[in-house]
């Protein structure tokens, strides 16, 4: 499975623009890239998914380059209520494996 | 819409007792998997079942048990509770042919003491 990688903590404003890279350099042809969204004592929720390219739905963007080799989730306009760990998923159908996530703090 | 459905919500057991945590998957997923979370960590795959038979295992604990049901709901039976068991017990469900885009369950915070 392939590992990724991201900064283990982020801090912005209300209203700025977030966006959270991740390294996924060993991903596989058939992997797809998930992003999910967790909040202390909750289950993670899903964000994103995408496979190459760019996907927009009403929460978020996803840009992957064309190596695939990373990945970008972008947060619009950024609210308190996003505070929250951020995790980068890597795979298939099947286990996926949980890395170290990114824990975002958005401050007034 | 429908979500995952985990019960008990919260559960406090002693040493060596032993836990039933249940998981009933959204309608029509034939997917389920078991994470634990332990404070400040992050999820870790445990097991994971596709129609009712064991498809993948993680770093489940021999202590641990676990399997799908023909209704599609799953158990995760815990023995000779210790300690270091305490933890959030998420259950996800999907379906087989959509990608890995699970949707998660509340969890379960047990506390063993």
């Amino acid at each position: 499975l392939a590992k990724t990688t991201q900064p283990i903590s982020m801090d912005s404003y209300e209203g700025q623009e977030v966006n959270i890279t991740c390294s996924h350099n060993n991903i596989a042809t058939n992997d797809y890239i998930t992003w999910y969204q967790q909040f202390p004592s909750q289950g993670p929720r899903f964000i994103i998914q995408g496979y190459k390219t760019k996907v927009t739905n009403e929460v978020a963007s996803l840009f992957i380059p064309a190596d695939r080799k990373s990945s970008t989730l972008s947060l619009p306009r950024v609210s308190l209520s996003d505070t929250a760990v951020y995790y980068c998923l890597v795979g298939v159908s099947g286990k996926l494996i949980f890395g170290q996530g990114t824990e975002l703090s958005v401050k007034p | 819409a429908a979500g995952v459905i985990q019960s008990p919500r919260h559960l406090i057991k002693e040493k060596r007792e032993t836990a039933t945590l249940k998981c009933y998957p959204i309608p029509r997923h034939d997917t389920v998997y078991w994470y634990q979370q332990g404070p400040g960590q992050d999820p870790q795959f445990l097991i994971s079942f596709y129609e009712k038979m064991q498809s993948d295992k993680g770093s489940i604990p021999d202590r641990f048990s676990a399997q799908q049901f023909s209704d599609y709901h799953s158990e995760l039976n815990m023995s000779s509770l210790e300690l270091g068991d305490s933890a959030l017990y998420f259950c996800a469900s999907s379906p087989r042919d959509r990608g890995p885009g699970y949707t998660f369950g509340s969890g379960t915070r047990l506390t063993v003491v």
